[in-house]
């Protein structure tokens, strides 16, 4: 069964900062998903990734996949507080369209 | 903007009781899902439902769990008898369809099991 895994959990950074969030998982898998999350507040879609080696960008942030690695990240570049949410990255089965949540990283940037 | 929208945006239960939890997801979409998430920890999926029926579930969704689509509109999540652990926020999520995009989420319903 498809298993994704995120670190790390929690990060705390200084504004200005550059930072990576890793999102591994487990079995193929030809799509993957950035969503962010304000506290108390719904899932936000920020990025899809449909393919190996897909790079999106908006704003600080910067997503890409290796599919061949199963890993994806999410840069943060020059790090602002308006960024501190919690990111969740998502994976969906080849063949299926049940979206499995990483554990989520929670992410603290201090001004 | 179309949006996912869930009703009620609260609801405070008594262990044992019987709970409905409402979506009415975006137009022309095909795809229709709960997800669950205790207190801001890891989204869960529960279940997805395509044509009038589940096309997959999780462990997670028992027999006290059940979904239908009453109206073409309408997506309801339901549980039968609530149990302290069904506390919870319970987000409704739809897709279009046409390909993997992403999930567009509702704002959740919090679920307090007394």
């Amino acid at each position: 069964e498809l298993k994704v895994e995120q670190n790390p959990l929690f990060l705390s950074m200084q504004e200005g900062k550059n930072y990576t969030i890793y999102c591994n998982y487990s079995t193929t898998s030809d799509r993957l998903y950035w969503y962010r999350q304000d506290p108390g507040k719904s899932l936000e879609s920020l990025f899809v990734l449909l393919s190996n080696g897909a790079v999106k960008q908006e704003g600080r942030l910067m997503a890409s996949l290796d599919t061949k690695a199963r890993l994806s990240t999410l840069h943060i570049t020059a790090a602002v507080h308006d960024l501190s949410a919690t990111y969740f990255c998502a994976a969906t089965t080849s063949g299926t369209y049940k979206y499995i949540f990483g554990t989520g990283t929670r992410l603290k940037v201090l001004a | 903007e179309p949006e996912v929208t869930q009703t009620p945006s609260h609801q405070v239960t008594q262990m044992g009781q019987e709970v409905i939890l409402r979506c009415v997801p975006i137009s022309n979409h095909l795809y229709f899902y709960w997800y669950r998430q205790i207190l801001g920890q890891k989204v869960e999926f529960l279940v997805s439902f395509y044509n009038n029926e589940i096309s997959e579930k999780s462990e997670i969704f028992d027999d006290q769990f059940s979904v239908e689509r009453p109206d073409g509109s309408n997506f309801t999540l339901k549980i039968r008898s609530t149990k302290l652990e069904d506390s919870a926020m319970y987000f409704c999520a739809s897709l279009a369809g046409r390909g993997l995009g992403e999930l567009f989420f509702g704002e959740g319903s919090r679920l307090t099991v007394l």
